[in-house]
């Protein structure tokens, strides 16, 4: 049963960084998409980015481009999140979730608990 | 990027009734990579339908996909009370793999 299981709760001031890790376990990591998601408070759900372990580089939405950047370790299946220059329009719920089917961005049956992130001076 | 809107943005039915909410896209979605969600307060989203028209795994029957193109319907039979939540569809035929705003599906 693959599990993804994510980094505690954030409180950051605007123009900081935070850093969300995602770490699987029970399957295969390297060739299985890991993308994140968030969600603002009461508002639906948005695709960030994300990456295929095995063949890198990362894959972004170009509304976060530039300021995320997700990094794979292989060592420790372990996922990465760092967005930047943090925004008060930033606070929200970050998922990160898996697909279900192998080297490519398909539909995602297993998610994270979520990382609520609070941005506040 | 493809825009996803879904209809209506709202839906109050009673337990038994049939529900049926729409996702129009605003360019066809390649290969129909168009996916399901169902998503409860307080948790993560779940997956319902993938690829249009197929059920996920534990997926209860009632829940059905169709729909090609830009044009995708999600159908819910008989309504329980467990279905009472928010649904999004979301395309990951091109990138960024863009979401719908979602549907609440209420109790009336």
């Amino acid at each position: 049963q693959v599990q993804l299981v994510q980094s505690g709760a954030e409180v950051k001031k605007p123009g900081s960084s935070v850093k969300v890790s995602c770490k699987a376990s029970g399957g295969t990591f390297d060739t299985y998409a890991i993308s994140w998601v968030r969600q603002a408070p009461g508002q639906g759900l948005e695709w960030m980015g994300g990456i295929i372990p095995f063949f890198g580089p990362p894959n972004y939405s170009p509304k976060f481009q530039g300021r995320v950047t997700i990094t794979a370790d292989k060592s420790t299946s372990t996922v990465y999140m760092d967005l930047s220059n943090l925004k008060s329009e930033d606070a929200a719920v970050y998922y990160c979730a898996r697909a279900t089917r192998s080297h490519y961005y398909y539909d995602m049956d297993v998610w994270g608990q979520g990382t609520t992130v609070t941005v506040s001076s | 990027e493809i825009v996803l809107t879904q209809s209506p943005g709202t839906l109050s039915l009673s337990p038994g009734e049939r529900a049926t909410l729409s996702c129009g896209a605003s360019h066809t979605v390649s290969s129909g990579y168009l996916a399901w969600y169902q998503q409860k307060p307080g948790q993560a989203p779940r997956l319902l339908i993938y690829r249009a028209a197929n059920r996920a795994s534990g997926i209860p029957d009632r829940f059905s996909g169709s729909g090609s193109g830009t044009d995708f319907t999600l159908t819910i039979s008989r309504l329980e009370s467990e279905d009472f939540a928010v649904y999004y569809c979301q395309q990951y035929g091109s990138s960024p793999y863009t979401f719908g705003q979602g549907t609440k599906l209420e109790i009336k």
